[in-house]
């Protein structure tokens, strides 16, 4: 059974920085691309970032980027998302999803406040 | 990359047939057959019900059925039932590492 935990949200403060991780099982960790999805509060699906199998290519959307950074250690089998310079804008639940095959973790919620 | 176009809410009666479109372009939609769909239960995470357009994971019911043609795919819900109110998401491959989301779609059972 697959399975996509994700950790490490919480409370920031605005210009803060937080890192998430999600840890994997269930399926080749290291041949899959692996992907991070958010949604704020009340909104829909926003792509955030993608990392290839290797991690050797990233993929960030614009709003996210020079901020974020995604990598991956598949010794560990996991995902990481290191955000920082954090923004009102940027709370919301972060999903850890592998979007070819449909799979996705609970999410981990990330508030942004003073 | 700009989003998906879901309608914002469909309805229909239990055992009745809804279908929900997801417009897009020739640079995602209509260039891979790479559409999925989601459904989402208030407080909870997205669930898979159709990946490569037309293909269901184990556990869907067969009443959840994708097509696609052209620019726009369409997720249809045959013999709809109460536990099937909920938001919807499309969702496509858009070249190299891109993939884009429609914004949704609430259906109600009536």
């Amino acid at each position: 059974e697959v399975q996509l935990v994700e950790s490490g949200g919480g409370l920031v403060q605005p210009g803060g920085s937080l890192r998430l991780s999600c840890a994997a099982s269930g399926f080749t960790f290291s041949s899959s691309t692996i992907h991070w999805v958010r949604q704020a509060p009340g909104k829909g699906l926003e792509h955030v970032s993608a990392v290839s199998s290797d991690g050797g290519t990233t993929y960030y959307a614009n709003s996210v980027k020079g901020r974020f950074t995604i990598s991956r250690d598949n010794s560990k089998n996991t995902l990481y998302l290191q955000m920082g310079s954090l923004r009102a804008e940027d709370m919301a639940i972060y999903y850890c999803a592998r979007l070819m095959f449909g799979d996705w973790g609970q999410g981990t919620l990330v508030t942004v406040s003073s | 990359q700009s989003a998906l176009t879901q309608p914002r809410s469909v309805s229909g009666s239990p055992g009745q047939s809804v279908t929900i479109s997801c417009t897009g372009t020739s640079s995602d939609v209509g260039g891979y057959n790479y559409v999925s769909w989601y459904q989402q239960h208030p407080g909870k995470a997205p669930k898979g019900m159709i990946y490569d357009v037309i293909k269901r994971p184990s556990g869907v019911p067969d009443r959840f059925s994708g097509s696609k043609s052209g620019n726009t795919a369409s997720l249809t819900i045959s013999g709809l039932q109460a536990e099937d109110e909920a938001d919807y998401y499309c969702c496509s491959y858009a070249g190299g590492y891109t993939w884009v989301f429609g914004g949704g779609t609430k259906v109600t059972v009536l």
